[in-house]
C-alpha cells in the first residue's frame, strides 16, 4: 500500500461548489502539506501543518482552507470552487527533524467548469 | 528563503553524464540544498540533499562549491526513465521555522535514445 495517499484522484466540479480533497499518510510523520501545480508553474505550497493543532498558510492560501483530523489525515477543502483553481493538488508529509525530505501523494487533477 | 535559478530544459542522450546547476546567490548560512524529481502526472521525489562540497547516495551526486551560490546535481549514464523535470530547493533543514517552500519551475530533462 502506498504511504500517502489522496482521494479522489480526478474530480470535475462547477463553479461555486464546495469540495473536499483528503490525504492519509502510513508514515508516521507529524508534518503534512498542501501544494498545488499549475502547467509551467511548480509547485506552490498551499497550507502546512506541523501536528494536529498547528496550521500554517502557504504562499497561496486564499480560497482554501484545512483541516487536520488526525495525525495521519490531512484534508484540503475549496468553500466555493472557481475556474481559476484547477489544478493538479499534492499532499505531502514530512518528518520534523528533516522537512526538506519530503514524501508526496499520487495527486488529484480537479477540474472546475 | 533563497530563490533558486535553473535552466527551463536541457536535452541529453541514454548513457551521458548530466549535471544541472542551479543558482542560489541569496543562499542563507543555515540553508541545506535539496533536489527534487519529478514524473509527469505524479509527485515529486526526494532525490538527495546537502550542505557543501560534495554528497553521493546511489541515484546521484550533489556538488556545492565553497561560496554555496550554487550547486549541481549530477546524474551518471542517464537513461530514458530519468526523462523528468528536476527542482532544487534551498531553506532550513531542521528547526519548526520552516516556511514557505518555493519548489520554482524546475528543469525538465529529456532522455533521448
Amino acid at each position: 500500500d502506498a504511504d500517502v495517499t489522496q482521494t479522489p484522484r480526478n474530480r470535475i466540479t462547477k463553479t461555486g461548489k464546495r469540495i473536499m480533497l483528503e490525504c492519509s499518510q502510513t508514515k508516521g510523520h507529524d508534518r503534512m502539506y498542501w501544494y498545488r501545480q499549475d502547467p509551467g508553474l511548480g509547485l506552490r505550497l498551499i497550507y502546512y501543518s506541523f501536528d494536529v493543532k498547528d496550521i500554517n498558510k502557504g504562499e497561496i492560501s486564499d480560497g482554501y482552507s484545512v483541516s487536520r483530523q488526525a495525525q495521519a489525515k490531512f484534508s484540503l477543502s475549496l468553500e466555493s470552487a472557481i475556474p481559476n483553481q484547477t489544478a493538479l493538488y499534492f499532499c505531502a508529509t514530512s518528518d520534523s527533524g528533516t522537512p526538506y525530505e519530503q514524501y508526496f501523494g499520487p495527486g488529484t487533477r480537479l477540474t472546475v467548469t | 528563503l533563497a530563490k533558486t535559478t535553473q535552466p527551463v530544459s536541457m536535452d541529453s542522450y541514454e548513457g551521458q553524464e548530466v549535471n544541472i546547476t542551479c543558482s542560489h546567490n541569496n543562499i542563507a548560512t543555515n540553508d541545506y540544498i535539496t533536489w527534487y524529481q519529478q514524473f509527469p502526472s505524479q509527485g515529486p521525489r526526494f532525490i538527495i540533499q546537502g550542505y557543501k562540497t560534495k554528497v553521493t547516495n546511489e541515484v546521484a551526486s550533489l556538488f556545492i562549491p565553497a561560496d554555496r551560490k550554487s550547486s549541481t546535481l549530477s546524474l551518471p549514464r542517464v537513461s530514458l526513465s530519468d526523462t523528468a523535470v528536476y527542482y532544487c530547493l534551498v531553506g532550513y533543514r531542521r528547526g519548526s521555522t520552516l516556511g514557505r517552500l518555493y519548489f520554482g519551475r524546475g528543469t525538465q530533462l529529456t532522455v533521448w535514445p
